[in-house]
């Protein structure tokens, strides 16, 4: 069964607008963690937010939030203010499972945004 | 500062020719280090991740090997190549071990090695 579900495989945004990246997740665990980072076309991996499942408040960093829904296992990430930069493949990830498995990261399909100017 | 290294970059090789790429970190210990594989527009593949030194644990069952032979280097190997081995490699770490599964410990990836079997 699909861990990780990334809906929009693509997706375009106006330069300046707010977008908001869907993610839903399934797991049966307690405590797990949720991430998301950015590919550019570069090609390296970027980690942008996270957000543990026992955390009360939506993650954020700078300009990127966590919208983060835990009765409907979604975790979506809302980029303010896009530039054109932002352009480039989103993935979120979990973690779950026990620590001594290494920490290992379930990756979802990705969604690939494009800003507008 | 950690920074973690990728070499080679890029690589053609034909089928059934032997693979080594190598991934190092730097400016931390003990870390967990992983292998993960992306086909062209999909998600990450975790093909095998390791906890220290000559620990590798498998995901996928395949033609590719790990070895940790020191705390901060981890190579990915292969003695026959196959088509379907193609893709883009990145080697990520984790600062472990985790105290929890959900803990924060992101993983922070390499530049990866765009790998074309021919």
């Amino acid at each position: 069964a699909q861990k990780i579900t990334q809906t929009q495989p693509g997706m375009f945004v106006q330069e300046k607008e707010a977008v908001t990246l869907d993610c839903t997740y399934d797991t049966s665990d307690q405590s797990y963690g949720l991430f998301w980072y950015k590919q550019p076309s570069s090609g390296e991996m970027i980690f942008l937010i996270y957000q543990g499942s026992y955390d009360e408040q939506n993650a954020t960093e700078g300009r990127y939030s966590l919208n983060f829904q835990k009765a409907r296992k979604s975790a979506n990430l809302v980029i303010s203010a896009s530039q054109l930069g932002d352009s480039a493949m989103y993935f979120c990830a979990m973690r779950e499972g026990y620590y001594n498995q290494g920490g290992k990261l379930i990756f979802g399909q990705g969604t690939e945004l494009s800003v507008k100017p | 500062s950690q920074t973690i290294h990728q070499w080679p970059a890029t690589l053609v090789q034909p089928v059934g020719s032997p693979l080594s790429l190598e991934c190092t970190v730097e400016g931390t210990s003990n870390p967990n280090l992983y292998w993960y594989r992306q086909a062209a527009g999909r998600g990450l593949q975790l093909l095998f991740y390791s906890v220290g030194i000559g620990q590798i644990s498998s995901e996928v069952p395949q033609n590719l090997s790990a070895s940790r032979p020191q705390d901060r280097q981890f190579i990915l190997s292969s003695k026959k190549l196959l088509l379907s081995d193609s893709g883009f490699y990145l080697c990520a770490w984790s600062v472990g071990p985790l105290k929890k599964p959900g803990a924060r410990s992101e993983q922070y990836f390499g530049p990866g090695t765009r790998l074309t079997v021919t």
